[in-house]
């Protein structure tokens, strides 16, 4: 599609349980990225892909915290055991290459993950 | 590392006001500068960009310079409207390596009629 595409908008669950969100990037474009948005504004980049291949992880927390995207399916993040501290927005980006140029990144509206 | 500093907001403004938000970066090599906006419960926008020194990004009425010497990237507008009232984000990516963004810490604006 024209724009990226993130479900659920809001998801609640427990603390301790798992969560997972869903991001489909806009069609054509080989770049993913997430970023959580916690209070005060603040944006955390956590893992980007180039199609189907994890291309940074340097933000992903590794003990809870995987992500993949798979050929024709949606990108997706999940949280195992989830804490307090996940609650935030999680963005989705999309962005494509023009010859050897980046292109801007194209955000979802975000998923407002709510920790109980 | 890469960093991004902005203005602390809130930025109060009454209609027709001018604008100014100022960013300042820091970065190895040189990256692409980027303004983004987030309106009230909705994602990022991308405002305008620059990708390199003495680039203008222009959009809407806001405009930014990209200045090497000055490493920074201010955001201004001539005459804000009503509308204008959201959150404003200044960012950078490296162009080579990790293309993930770094973002300033937002700058929100208050237009009052």
């Amino acid at each position: 599609g024209e724009e990226v595409a993130q479900t659920p908008k809001h998801l609640v669950r427990g603390e301790g349980q798992k969560a997972k969100l869903y991001c489909a990037p806009i069609k054509g474009h080989s770049y993913v990225f997430w970023y959580q948005q916690v209070l005060k504004n603040e944006f955390k980049f956590l893992i980007s892909f180039q199609n189907e291949n994890v291309f940074d992880e340097t933000g992903m927390p590794k003990e809870r915290f995987s992500a993949k995207c798979l050929p024709n399916s949606p990108c997706s993040l999940e949280i195992q055991a989830t804490k307090l501290e996940d609650s935030a927005v999680y963005f989705c980006a999309s962005s494509q290459l023009r010859g050897t140029r980046h292109q801007p990144q194209h955000f979802g509206d975000g998923t407002r993950l709510s920790i109980l | 590392g890469n960093s991004v500093t902005q203005m602390e907001g809130p930025v109060t403004l009454s209609e027709e006001a001018f604008l100014t938000i100022n960013c300042t970066y820091t970065a190895t090599g040189y990256p692409s500068l980027f303004w983004y906006v987030q309106y009230p419960g909705e994602g990022l926008q991308l405002l305008l960009k620059a990708t390199k020194a003495d680039d203008k990004g222009s959009n809407k009425g806001f405009e930014a310079t990209y200045r090497k010497e000055t490493t920074s990237f201010h955001l201004e507008k001539g005459s804000v409207q009503v509308s204008d009232s959201a959150v404003y984000f200044c960012a950078l990516s490296a162009n080579t390596g990790r293309r993930a963004l770094t973002f300033g810490s937002g700058t929100r604006l208050q237009v009052q009629p």
